[in-house]
């Protein structure tokens, strides 16, 4: 079945340290791929999102490609905040009529200044 | 801006106990949502509405668990009897149907505490 692997956490970076989170995903055909992001005490929100291969998703300075060669789609940023701590979840969708996302187990990121 | 809507934002209960929590999606969003998230887990989805149908609701405990969405608005999630596995995070999201890459906006979240 469909399912998405990230690398565990938690991750603590200094402020304005590069980030990179590892994302890889099994599935069949042709999945859309997505990061949401919690905020403590808030639901998920959608920080970027991938349709097709090679497509780059951008928002907020994080930045993922879409590479099908190697089933990934790991999120990076040139140099983080305090205000990005945050847990960070890869996850992917068929892109079927009901649209079913499976979500990875998330990677919480400590940025520290 | 619009938001999902949930309440209440926690419940601490009993063992055998029964529970319900309510959503209130995006006005127009004809797509629902019920996810369980445990600490330190991913959301896993229990149940999925299109409008007042339900499509996928093959991860939900139907011994124990019920959902409705009666005219296709707001929804209600309702757990009976409570067991001590069932303390977790309960999102609800929605998002327009029709397009082919939902983005799903999700609410606060109700936390369960069973004791």
């Amino acid at each position: 079945g469909n399912s998405v692997t990230q690398m565990e956490g938690p991750v603590t970076l200094s402020e304005e340290a590069f980030l990179t989170i590892n994302c890889t995903y099994t599935a069949t055909g042709y999945p859309s791929l997505f990061w949401y992001v919690q905020y403590p005490g808030e639901g998920l929100q959608l920080l970027l999102k991938a349709t097709k291969a090679d497509d780059k998703g951008s928002n907020k300075g994080f930045e993922a490609t879409y590479r099908k060669e190697t089933t990934s789609f790991h999120l990076e940023k040139g140099s983080v905040q305090v205000s990005d701590s945050a847990v960070y979840f890869c996850a992917l969708s068929q892109g079927t009529s009901y649209d079913k996302v499976i979500f990875g187990p998330g990677t919480s990121l400590s940025v520290i200044p | 801006e619009a938001e999902v809507a949930q309440s209440p934002r926690y419940k601490i209960t009993e063992k055998s106990q029964a529970v319900a929590f309510w959503c209130d999606p995006i006005s127009g969003h004809a797509t629902l949502y019920w996810y369980r998230q445990i600490l330190g887990q991913g959301p896993e989805l229990l149940v999925q509405f299109q409008d007042e149908s339900v499509v996928d609701d093959s991860q939900l405990p139907k011994d124990r668990f019920s959902a409705e969405r009666l005219k296709g608005v707001d929804s209600t999630l309702k757990i009976q009897p409570a067991e001590l596995g069932d303390s977790a995070m309960y999102l609800c999201a929605s998002s327009l149907a029709g397009d082919r890459v939902h983005e799903q906006f999700f609410g606060p979240g109700t936390r369960l505490t069973v004791l």
